[in-house]
């Protein structure tokens, strides 16, 4: 079945460092692949998505790069803030729905001033 | 909008009691989801629907009852808690677009069964 891996953390970094948080995956078809933020106390929110091979996606300086060849979807941002400490999770879908999502365990971010 | 809401945020129950967590979306999703999230595991799949009147289960369905009468409504029904139902349940939504699947998230309701 499909999966994901990521690194689990604790990340801990300080301000301004760049990020680096690796994601691998395993999928029989070409799935849909996103990075979702949770901030303490709150839900999951989506950071951002890439649905094709080559595709990037960005968003509040967060990228990601959908690698086929390496069936991995990093994220990367060049500066943190200690805004940016939160829980980031990898995930994949390749149901029409969505029902089959699957997400990775999530990796802990914290950045220090 | 208000997205999607989920009723209460915390819980506490007896080992034995039943409850139904509620879980409404006021943005037309066909999809609906519960997920349960563990330290270390991620979230897990625990029911899902794709419209009303369809329901299905997911990855850890044991001890969980849903419904789907109406598109907005999605309650999550805990027949006998046990201790192993502990947890943080999450709600989401999204419509369906052919290659974009982006689920939408509650705010979540923290469970402790004693």
């Amino acid at each position: 079945g499909n999966s994901v891996t990521q690194m689990e953390g604790p990340v801990t970094l300080s301000e301004e460092a760049f990020l680096t948080i690796n994601c691998t995956y395993t999928a029989t078809g070409y799935p849909s692949l996103f990075w979702y933020v949770q901030y303490p106390g709150e839900g999951l929110q989506l950071l951002l998505k890439a649905t094709k091979a080559d595709d990037k996606g960005s968003n509040k300086g967060f990228e990601a790069t959908y690698r086929k060849e390496t069936t991995s979807f990093h994220l990367e941002k060049g500066s943190v803030q200690v805004s940016d400490s939160a829980v980031y999770f990898c995930a994949l879908s390749d149901g029409d729905y969505g029902q089959n999502f699957v997400f990775g365990p999530g990796t802990r971010l914290s950045v220090l001033p | 909008n208000a997205g999607v809401t989920q009723t209460p945020k915390f819980q506490v129950l007896k080992t034995g009691q039943s409850m139904t967590l509620q879980c409404a979306q006021d943005m037309n999703h066909e999809y609906m989801s519960w997920y349960r999230q563990d330290p270390g595991m991620g979230l897990r799949l625990i029911h899902y629907s794709v419209g009303a009147g369809i329901t299905d289960q997911g990855e850890v369905p044991n001890g969980y009852n849903v419904s789907r009468s109406t598109t907005e409504d999605f309650p999550l029904r805990l027949l006998s808690a046990a201790p192993s139902q502990t947890s943080v349940y999450f709600c989401a939504s999204s419509y369906r677009a052919s290659g974009v699947n982006e689920q939408f998230f509650g705010p979540g309701t923290r469970l402790t069964v004693l």
